[in-house]
């Protein structure tokens, strides 16, 4: 079992419309979560980061954590042609040095 | 503030041959870890730095090795190089004052091609 679990996708929204990424993670001591959105050809760059349960909301973005089930999902409202991108899920591992774990990314294609 | 500068941009080697890619963090930033890329396996992690000591290794064999210099700069390198090793290298620095809220900040990246 991989410690980051996300669908390869590609999810295809259209214009305007919310896109829903989702990430699983099996670690449960985990405390700390990244979303970060790789352009083809580029380095990843992080979008959000998360903590505690819940929702966290970063313009038309919004992250949010449920430990308990072990969930991380990013939503992205009023979806642009240039949110198309590859999202990646990490996770943190829970002693404090820097080791994290990252999915192996969802691609999204927002259609103009 | 500057970001994390990595060098060279592309490589280009054949087999056997040896390979070393630099990295310089974002100043301030004391940790430097390593993460090769592939469209079949993702982002995997190499190793991490911090204060010139190797942290954290990932499931890597021993061709892959690093360093970390005193102001931080890190080298990566890559022996009897395999057409397998073709990736991108990302280098990431974080400031690393230990709390749960650390993040990475990538640089660019080298993309080595092994014919």
């Amino acid at each position: 079992q991989k410690e980051v679990e996300q669908n390869s996708g590609p999810l295809s929204v259209p214009e305007g419309a919310i896109a829903s990424l989702n990430c699983t993670y099996s670690d449960r001591g985990s405390q700390s979560f990244f979303w970060y959105r790789q352009y083809s050809g580029k380095s990843p760059e992080l979008i959000m980061s998360i903590y505690s349960n819940g929702d966290k909301e970063d313009g038309r973005f919004t992250a949010q954590l449920n430990k308990a089930s072990q969930y991380v999902s990013l939503l992205i409202r009023d979806s642009q042609p240039s949110d198309s991108a590859t999202y990646l899920c990490a996770v943190k591992s829970r002693n404090n040095f820097n080791k994290f774990y990252f999915g192996s990314g969802t691609k999204l294609n927002v259609k103009p | 503030k500057a970001g994390v500068t990595q060098t060279p941009r592309y490589l280009i080697k054949t087999r056997g041959q040896q390979v070393t890619l630099s990295c310089s963090p974002i100043s301030g930033h004391r940790s430097v870890s390593w993460y090769q890329q592939t469209p079949g396996q993702g982002l995997q992690f190499l190793f991490e730095y911090f204060s010139e000591t190797q942290r954290n290794k990932g499931n890597f064999p021993g061709r892959f090795s690093g360093r970390q210099f005193s102001n931080s700069r890190s080298e990566m390198n890559v022996s009897t190089l395999e057409l397998g090793d073709s990736a991108l290298y990302l280098c990431a620095s974080s400031s690393s004052r230990g709390t749960t809220n650390e993040k990475l900040f990538f640089g660019s990246g080298t993309q080595l091609s092994v014919l």
